[in-house]
């Protein structure tokens, strides 16, 4: 299975501020395609989780432009250019390259 | 808009068997795979189960293959999940997801299932 390894596992933010995300896997998530199946979600509390990120760089439909991916092969990054507080929440990265999918620990974002 | 609407769920005794279901509508079902995910209170996502738009191909956890079932009705726009052999570490929120590609983009609300004697 591939391991997906997430860092920090809780960030303590500043409204206004920046705020990144790392999400390793155990192996490249790079198709012969040419697609990388790596994803990025958003679980605000006492809700479903949403999409913001779908192959490491596309911004799902709605999401607001502050939110970025990027990465390669095995290293990932989610990048909130300026946290709001509407963006509190647990961020999971997963892969879906290979079954089983599997998702990172999750990154709990809270504010100072 | 797109609604996944999970039901079904509830308290089973280990051993016992439990048939999710999920309402789709807003969109052309026929056209997407489905997948179910679960997340045990307090834990992270998990990945279940898959079916294909058609329902040939299905794919599952291993921790549920042999257990549990996936399936879909077209006509119904619905898509199932019967859990049979149910244990403790089965006790979770069972969300059921749209799958345009290789991850969910519209999940419903869940439906919580809990295994307890």
């Amino acid at each position: 299975d591939i391991v997906m390894t997430q860092t920090p596992l809780s960030l303590s933010v500043t409204p206004g501020q920046p705020a990144s995300i790392s999400c390793k896997s155990s192996q490249s998530l790079l198709h012969t395609d040419g697609r990388t199946y790596l994803y990025w979600y958003l679980q605000k509390p006492g809700q479903s989780p949403q999409i913001l990120i779908y192959e490491v760089y596309g911004r799902f439909s709605g999401v607001a432009d502050r939110f970025s991916g990027s990465g390669s092969g095995t290293d990932f990054t989610l990048k909130i250019s300026r946290v709001e507080a509407e963006d509190a929440g647990v961020y999971y990265c997963m892969q879906g390259l290979h079954f089983p999918w599997t998702f990172g620990q999750g990154t709990k974002v809270e504010f100072k | 808009e797109v609604h996944l609407v999970e039901s079904g769920g509830g308290l089973v005794r280990p051993g016992g068997s439990l048939r999710l279901s999920c309402a789709a509508s807003g969109f052309d079902f026929t056209a997407y795979w489905m997948t179910w995910f679960r997340q045990a209170p307090g834990k992270g996502l998990e990945w279940v189960a898959n079916i294909k738009s058609d329902g040939t191909e299905k794919y599952y956890v291993e921790s549920v293959r042999g257990r549990f079932t996936i399936s879909r009705d077209n006509a119904k726009t619905s898509v199932s999940l019967q859990m049979n052999s149910l244990r403790a570490e089965d006790t979770a929120l069972y969300y059921c997801t749209r799958v345009p590609g290789r991850a969910p983009d519209f999940w419903g609300q869940g439906t919580l299932v809990t295994v307890s004697s």
